[in-house]
């Protein structure tokens, strides 16, 4: 069984402070994705990272892919009210199409 | 929006009863999946239609089953309700079955069982 533990379980911080959140496994995957929950709605996608060693940027987060693409990171710069919510990752196999395993996720709070 | 559509938003039964959750993917979306979230086991992949096939299969019960029908419109039935089966369940969808996974959300069905 596949398991991604992700890390902080919880944030709280101000506004304009930096933040990193883990997700890490023993497990390689083909794609990590990483979404973002507000109460009462459904996960939304923000990246998808599918090489080992991929860096991405979205505005003022940036998303990394390890290199043994068992583990990513999401860090987010200079942290807005906005951002607060639920990050979730979730890891794709080679071998399953659609049939995500997600972290526990990161419940972030920015406070003004 | 996602353009996922799922039926009913919340739903409150009692335990032994059996409910019926709706879902209609994105335009042009094939497959199909069903997760439950809740708050001990996060979000869990139930089963994946595509094209009116099953694909895969997670850690579903056997008290539950679902189906893709010809319009691609999903269902998925949960019978003999127990108290543990109050969660969130989300459909998601997206063109063909990807190794990259991108999935299009729905806004969840809320599931109470008392």
């Amino acid at each position: 069984t596949q398991l991604l533990e992700q890390s902080p379980q919880f944030l709280s911080i101000q506004e304009g402070e930096n933040l990193t959140v883990y997700c890490n496994s023993s497990s390689v995957f083909s794609s990590l994705q990483w979404y973002r929950q507000e109460p009462g709605e459904g996960p939304v996608l923000l990246v998808t990272v599918v090489t080992g060693g991929e860096v991405k940027k979205l505005k003022r987060l940036t998303f990394q892919f390890g290199d043994a693409r068992k583990d990513s990171s999401l860090h987010i710069t200079a942290a807005q009210p906005g951002d607060t919510g639920l990050y979730l990752c979730a890891g794709a196999s080679g071998t399953s199409y659609g049939k995500l395993t997600f972290g526990q996720g990161t419940i972030l709070t920015v406070h003004p | 929006d996602s353009g996922v559509t799922q039926t009913p938003k919340h739903l409150i039964t009692a335990t032994g009863q059996r409910v019926t959750l709706r879902c209609s993917p994105r335009s042009g979306d094939l497959s199909v999946y069903w997760y439950q979230q809740s708050l001990d086991q996060g979000l869990q992949f139930l089963i994946q239609y595509y094209n009116g096939e099953e694909r895969a299969k997670g850690n579903i019960l056997e008290r539950f089953s679902a189906q893709q029908f010809p319009d691609l419109h999903s269902e998925l039935n949960l019978s003999s309700l127990e108290l543990g089966d109050s969660a969130l369940y989300f459909c998601a969808s997206s063109v063909v079955p990807r190794n990259t996974g991108e999935l299009f959300f729905g806004e969840g069905s809320r599931l109470t069982v008392l």
